[in-house]
């Protein structure tokens, strides 16, 4: 089973501030890495698919990086709205897995 | 629009069974897999299985072999997942997403509140 390692778990951040969330894989999954973003008692909702490439209807500010092992998400100029506990989410083998989760809190 | 539409909060007690419906629109029920990924009081997100609503092949998390059966009615544009001898530690929320073969989850039911209780 391919174990995905979010960090940080917690990140408080002030607005219009940069968020980085990194996700590595036990082992090497290509650009199968996925992005969710999950408000509290709401569904998740897929914010990058593929590490980088963009969601129709997703803001601007939200990209993803990476390939292999390692990726990043990167929330530019954080906004009120997007406090939320971020997934990522692997589908290159199965069982397809979840990261931990990071929870991003606004200051 | 695309939309699935979960069936409503249970209760059950510890070794009885639930079977979750997702009923799919907005788009061709039979072109898309159906997932489902559960999700523990104040916890992460577990994959759970998945589903192809073309042919019905399924593919099961390990830990749920011989207790879970993912189904679909093509008729009705609907899923379903059964999962039975419940334990305590099977209450979560229990989401459907609609899941391309071997890729992301792009729509998400609203959710089903499965509580495990004596």
């Amino acid at each position: 089973e391919i174990v995905l390692t979010q960090s940080p778990d917690f990140q408080s951040v002030t607005p219009k501030e940069k968020v980085t969330i990194t996700c590595r894989a036990s082992q090497s999954i290509g650009s199968s890495l996925h992005w969710y973003q999950q408000k509290p008692d709401q569904s998740p909702k897929l914010l990058i698919k593929y590490a980088s490439q963009s969601i129709s209807g997703v803001p601007s500010r939200f990209s993803g990086s990476g390939s292999g092992t390692d990726f990043t998400l990167t929330i530019n100029s954080l906004e009120a709205e997007d406090a939320a506990t971020y997934y990522c989410h692997q589908s290159s083998s199965l069982p397809w897995t979840f990261g931990q989760g990071t929870k991003v809190e606004i200051k | 629009q695309v939309q699935l539409v979960q069936s409503g909060a249970e209760v059950k007690k510890p070794g009885a069974s639930v079977k979750v419906s997702c009923k799919a629109s907005g788009y061709t029920f039979t072109s898309y897999g159906i997932s489902w990924v559960r999700q523990a009081p104040g916890q992460g997100l577990e994959w759970m299985g998945w589903i192809s609503a073309y042919n019905g092949n399924t593919n099961y998390a390990q830990k749920l072999q011989g207790r879970v059966t993912m189904t679909t009615d093509t008729s009705t544009s609907t899923a379903y997942m059964e999962l039975r001898s419940l334990r305590s530690d099977d209450t979560a929320v229990y989401y459907c997403a609609r899941a391309p073969v071997y890729a992301y989850f792009d729509y998400w039911g609203q959710g089903t509140l499965v509580t495990v209780s004596s």
